[in-house]
C-alpha cells in the first residue's frame, strides 16, 4: 500500500557511469517531481510532469534526463555521473490544482565515487 | 517570486517545553504556506498547511502555525516537546495559479534533550 516509492534506495556508482533511478505512485496524482537533498538538506527541485508532460525543468545539467511512461511513473536517469552528483533524490506526486500538497517517497542515496 | 526563510538551522529544547520555529516568507501573490517533517532516512512528510482558510492552522502532532502577512512569517509552534519530535523541519511556499511549483527553506534541525 506504498503511496510513492522508489528503486534503488542505495546506490553506489564510480565516476562516469550511467545510472537510472525508478519512481511509481500509486495516488492516482496529476503531477509528480523530481528533487535533489545534498549533504546540507538542502531541497531543490529539478523537475516536474504534469500527465506526462513536462512543466517544470529547473537548470540542471542535461546530463539528467527524466522520463515519464505515463503517469504514475516518474523516472530519472543520469549520464556520466560526477562526484557533485551525490545526494538524495525525492520523488514525490501531488494532485493537480490541489493546494499543492506534495507526497514524497522515501529517497535514492546516490554516492558517486 | 517566491522564496522562505527559515531562522536557526538548529534548534534545541529541553522535553516538555515550548517549540518554536521560524519561517518568513516572501511571495507577490497569496501563497500556500507549508510545513514538512523529515526524520532521519525518510522522506518528507507533511504536517500543515495553510491555503487562505483561517490563519491559525492545526496540523498532525500537535503542531500548529499562524499567518501573519503584516509579518511575512508562519512559525510552527509546538506547546510541549517531545523526544519524537526530533527531526528537521521545512518550511515551504508555493505562489497561486499555474502549475504547483514549491520552494522549501534549508531546514531547521530540532534538537530535543531529555
Amino acid at each position: 500500500d506504498t503511496a510513492v516509492s522508489q528503486t534503488p534506495k542505495y546506490l553506489v556508482t564510480q565516476m562516469g557511469n550511467d545510472k537510472s533511478i525508478k519512481c511509481e505512485q500509486n495516488l492516482g496524482h496529476d503531477t509528480m517531481y523530481w528533487y535533489k537533498q545534498d549533504s546540507k538538506k538542502f531541497l531543490k527541485i529539478m523537475f516536474s510532469y504534469n500527465n506526462k508532460e513536462l512543466i517544470i525543468n529547473e537548470t540542471v545539467p542535461n546530463r539528467f534526463s527524466p522520463k515519464s511512461p505515463d503517469k504514475a511513473h516518474l523516472n530519472l536517469h543520469i549520464n556520466s555521473l560526477e562526484l557533485g552528483d551525490s545526494a538524495v533524490y525525492f520523488c514525490a506526486s501531488s494532485p493537480q490544482r490541489e493546494s499543492r500538497t506534495q507526497y514524497f517517497g522515501p529517497g535514492t542515496r546516490l554516492l558517486v565515487l | 517570486a517566491q522564496s522562505v526563510t527559515q531562522l536557526g538551522s538548529h534548534v534545541s529544547v529541553s522535553e516538555g517545553a515550548l517549540v518554536l520555529l521560524r519561517c518568513n516568507y516572501s511571495s507577490s501573490v497569496p501563497p500556500y504556506l507549508f510545513w514538512y517533517v523529515q526524520y532521519p532516512n525518510q522522506g518528507l512528510q507533511l504536517l500543515l498547511k495553510y491555503t487562505s482558510a483561517a490563519t491559525l492552522v492545526k496540523g498532525i502532532n500537535g503542531f500548529e502555525a499562524e499567518f501573519k502577512k503584516s509579518e511575512t512569517s508562519f512559525h510552527l509552534t509546538k506547546p510541549s516537546a517531545h523526544m519524537s519530535d526530533a527531526a528537521e523541519y521545512f518550511c515551504a511556499v508555493s505562489e497561486g495559479g499555474g502549475y504547483q511549483k514549491v520552494t522549501f527553506g534549508t531546514g531547521t534541525k530540532l534538537q530535543v534533550i531529555p
